[in-house]
């Protein structure tokens, strides 16, 4: 079982670029979420989705877009880059009322 | 608003001693999840433990307990016989069920070092 798998594992990016985070899960779990983290803080939630088709705005939606079309796949999208987006993005998958189950981290700087 | 407060930026804890790290939140739901995460230097997420807001117990998980004071809307970890390895990042997490759409965020975090 690969658990929750996040794409790329690092990234360095211009400032104006676009990029795809992706996110895979084979637990078959509902819900997924994607968190930043940046040095020294907590995880600041972005975007969650409850299932294939639904998404929700999450505390730091802007700058950032996803989708949900599978059970399996929640990729994070970020438009025109910008140095503030420099983070740790870290994908997550829950079943209800279970904990949530990381992915390893996407280092992302935008220079 | 769902909103979790973690106001220990740092601890020190001498190594076989317990130490409580604090965790105060607000919710107007009345089904709600409260979780705690190791993160240690290497970055990975590690899930601790869990207490439901209808759970008349407080959770224990080996060395770690929840110390879960629902009209104070506390869940305070306890780290009992600390170990060196316990030294990481530790967060406090909250999960609404019915308004916030199982909606999960994370306080800001408390780092603890852990002495020999």
């Amino acid at each position: 079982n690969a658990g929750v798998t996040q794409t790329p594992k690092f990234r360095i990016l211009k400032i104006g670029q676009s990029m795809t985070l992706q996110c895979a899960q084979d637990m078959n779990h509902n819900y997924m979420y994607w968190y930043r983290q940046d040095p020294g803080m907590g995880l600041k939630l972005i975007y969650y989705s409850v299932g294939a088709g639904i998404t929700d705005k999450g505390e730091v939606p802007n700058g950032y877009n996803v989708s949900r079309s599978t059970t399996e796949y929640f990729p994070l999208r970020l438009e025109l880059a910008a140095p503030s987006q420099t983070s740790v993005y870290f994908c997550a998958t829950a079943r209800e009322g279970g904990e949530l189950f990381f992915g390893e981290g996407s280092r992302l700087t935008v220079l | 608003a769902q909103k979790i407060t973690q106001t220990q930026p740092g601890m020190f804890v001498q190594e076989k001693e317990a130490v409580t790290l604090d965790c105060t939140y607000d919710t107007s739901d009345p089904s709600y999840g409260l979780f705690w995460y190791k993160q240690p230097s290497s970055g990975e997420m590690i899930f601790l433990i869990y207490q439901g807001s209808y759970d008349q117990q407080n959770a224990t998980e080996g060395r770690y307990s929840l110390n879960f004071q629902k009209a104070r809307k506390s869940a305070n970890l306890v780290i009992s016989a600390s170990q060196l390895g316990d030294s990481a990042m530790y967060f406090c997490a909250m999960r609404e069920s019915n308004t916030g759409g199982f909606k999960t965020i994370f306080g800001a975090g408390t780092r603890l070092f852990v002495k020999a």
